[in-house]
């Protein structure tokens, strides 16, 4: 049963614009909704992350944007840069449950310059 | 500190063969995963453990097994390798901060099975 649904499996941004990457939840005990971001060759690292007693969430060009009653979440990535070119993947996990995280499928990003 | 480290970067196995995946932290993290990522699938959870002597089946657990005998080392072990052992495999660590639980990956094994 996949629990994170991620959308759109790529994207093309030029230089300047708006990445958004969205995610959809199936179970409501979620508690924690982190974006990790990956490049090629390398292992994931955590970018930004939120719970759900806050609708937004911003660090620099960054901001997750959380909607408990529809159980969707998205990543805005502002004033998008070549650098930005990565995999970013939504995930969910909640507190009892060790911090297992469960991960959407991810989204290639590619920044035109 | 080192971080989350992997050996090795590379394998290339055989059908039937075995081999253990090596994965050592020097963070002092409790918890310590073992993922594999398929193109388009995201991450898998393969197993986990919270503590030393403690572990736990994931979402994808056959064919593969885990020991946590020291806080520091969490290796994985391939039992009878096949095609669909295919992938790319990471280890993550990880401790409770405040309300977040940053999972700190390593850089990854590559294997094929042929």
């Amino acid at each position: 049963q996949q629990q994170v649904k991620q959308s759109p499996q790529s994207l093309i941004v030029q230089k300047g614009g708006i990445s958004i990457i969205n995610c959809a939840y199936e179970n409501t005990a979620f508690d924690y909704f982190p974006w990790y971001q990956q490049f090629p060759g390398k292992g994931p690292a955590l970018l930004i992350a939120i719970r759900p007693d806050v609708s937004e969430k911003k660090e620099g060009r960054f901001t997750i944007s959380f909607n408990k009653s529809a159980k969707q979440f998205s990543l805005h990535i502002m004033d998008s840069q070549p650098g930005d070119s990565a995999t970013y993947f939504c995930a969910a996990s909640r507190e009892t449950s060790g911090s297992r995280l469960t991960f959407g499928e991810g989204t290639q990003l590619t920044v035109n310059p | 500190n080192a971080g989350v480290t992997q050996t090795p970067k590379f394998r290339i196995l055989k059908i039937g063969q075995s081999m253990t995946l090596q994965c050592a932290q020097d963070m002092n993290h409790n918890y310590m995963y073992w993922y594999r990522q398929d193109p388009g699938m995201g991450l898998k959870l393969i197993y986990y453990s919270v503590g030393a002597g403690i572990t736990d089946k994931g979402e994808v657990p056959n064919g593969y097994n885990v020991s946590r005998s020291t806080t520091e080392d969490f290796p994985l072990r391939l039992e009878l390798a096949a095609p669909s052992q295919t992938s790319v495999y990471f280890c993550a660590s990880s401790y409770k901060q405040g309300s977040s639980y940053e999972q700190y990956f390593g850089p990854g094994t590559r294997l094929t099975v042929t």
